[in-house]
């Protein structure tokens, strides 16, 4: 079965700071790992993807995640915080490339202060 | 750009009802799912469907689920008789399938709430 931790349920950041939420997983097969952003009332938006390319992935809004295999890691990282990323982050993961299900992790709630 | 819809955005219903959440995924999609989020936890994964059968479904999706791709555009999940803890935001997601065709591109869901 596969599985994600995201440690950490409440992030909060200075604007200008850096974003850095953490995810693992655990996959018996090579994983394809995504994460998801959550703004209030809003569905899910995917703001980056891992399929066994690039270990490092840049995605939307300059958020970029690196995957790490002996780490079992896939952390996203953000340089510079702006008050529009304020929102739920999700890590997810799945066995293949089409068809099957993504297994979600808990979530992390990005805060912003001014 | 495509995207998923969904209908109703919110409903409500009394326990024990049947309700009927809609959806039309992407036009050239060949793979959809529901997913499902008790509110302050994970989204979690219900069912998916392809070629007009399951492919896959959690334990959540019991014999009180159940989904149908009708007339080729809509994807429904009916709930046959409403339970408490039924209440949540639904979620379709869709994907065209193939190779780098991996992204499930979500729609803004129902919220259902039952009493």
């Amino acid at each position: 079965a596969q599985s994600v931790t995201q440690l950490g349920s409440h992030v909060s950041v200075s604007e200008g700071a850096l974003v850095l939420l953490r995810c693992n997983y655990s996959s018996s097969v090579p994983p394809y790992l995504f994460w998801y952003v959550q703004y209030p009332n809003q569905g899910l938006q995917l703001l980056l993807k891992y399929t066994s390319a690039a270990t490092l992935v840049k995605g939307i809004n300059g958020f970029e995640a690196e995957f790490k295999k002996s780490e079992t890691s896939f952390h996203l990282t953000k340089p510079s915080a702006h008050m529009s990323d304020a929102a739920e982050y999700f890590c997810a993961v799945s066995k293949k490339s089409s068809g099957d299900k993504l297994t979600f992790g808990t979530g992390t709630r990005l805060a912003v202060r001014p | 750009e495509p995207e998923v819809t969904q209908t109703p955005s919110h409903q409500v219903t009394q326990m024990g009802q049947e309700v009927i959440l809609r959806c039309v995924p992407i036009s050239n999609h060949l793979y959809f799912y529901w997913y499902r989020q008790i509110l302050g936890q994970k989204v979690e994964f219900l069912v998916s469907f392809y070629n007009n059968e399951i492919s896959e479904k959690s334990e959540i999706f019991d014999d009180q689920f159940s989904v149908e791709r009708p007339d080729g555009s809509n994807f429904t999940l009916k709930i046959r008789s409403t339970k408490l803890e039924d209440s949540a935001m639904y979620f379709c997601a869709s994907n065209s399938g193939g190779a780098g065709q991996e992204t499930q591109y979500f729609g803004p869901g129902t919220r259902l709430l039952v009493l």
